[in-house]
């Protein structure tokens, strides 16, 4: 069946990159997107990646795509106490029909 | 003002009760989606809708009853509400359809559910 798989947490000092990563199982997944959830908030669209892509990047986002090995990841560079969020990573469900298809988030902590 | 609402923001009841949540859209999408969030679990697809008249289960629909209204309209109802309905719902749109191929979901604020 579909997939998404994220590690929970992820800790990184203000300044440094954060590298936040998910695998999926539905090779058919047209598109992969990332959402961000801030506390007490819905989860809002920080970008997508076209399969057929490996690499987007976008101000400060980088969005690794790899695939052979269904692996997605999402880079932030210089990370910000602001970037402290919950990072859903989602992928387009089979079946004819559109559908996301949600990891369960990681959870980026940056400290001081 | 939001682009997806939902009422209420907080509820608290109590085991058997009967539970509407209700969503509204200004998007103009014609996709709309229930989802409950529960911790270390992500979101979980509770119901979908691609029109007013198309309504559709999702992964976890038992338990959950939906109706959609109008096409800005999309209401999710427990009928008898259990502890283990306790989470956080959220409503969604879509862009998806006919001039689109991606599928970008635009999320209300949630609505934290607690039964007793």
């Amino acid at each position: 069946g579909e997939d998404v798989e994220q590690s929970l947490f992820l800790s990184v000092r203000e300044g440094d990159s954060s590298v936040i990563n998910c695998t999926y199982t539905d090779s058919s997944s047209t598109y992969l997107y990332w959402y961000k959830q801030e506390p007490g908030a819905g989860l809002q669209l920080l970008t997508y990646i076209f399969s057929n892509m490996d690499m987007k990047q976008d101000q400060r986002l980088t969005v690794l795509l790899n695939k052979k090995d269904k692996h997605l990841s999402l880079r932030i560079a210089d990370t910000q106490t602001g970037d402290s969020a919950i990072y859903f990573c989602a992928e387009t469900g089979s079946g004819g029909y559109n559908k996301l298809i949600f990891g369960a988030g990681t959870r980026l902590a940056v400290h001081p | 003002d939001a682009d997806v609402t939902q009422t209420p923001r907080n509820r608290i009841t109590k085991t058997g009760k009967r539970i509407m949540l209700e969503c509204s859209q200004t998007k103009g999408h014609d996709r709309m989606y229930w989802y409950r969030q529960d911790p270390g679990l992500g979101l979980r697809l509770i119901y979908y809708s691609f029109d007013v008249k198309d309504i559709n289960k999702g992964e976890i629909s038992d338990g959950y009853s939906v109706s959609r209204q109008a096409q800005a309209k999309f209401s999710l109802s427990l009928e008898s509400a259990i502890p283990n309905q306790t989470a956080l719902y959220f409503c969604a749109t879509s862009d998806a359809g006919m001039e689109t191929v991606t599928d970008t979901q635009y999320f209300g604020p949630g609505t934290r559910l607690t039964v007793l």
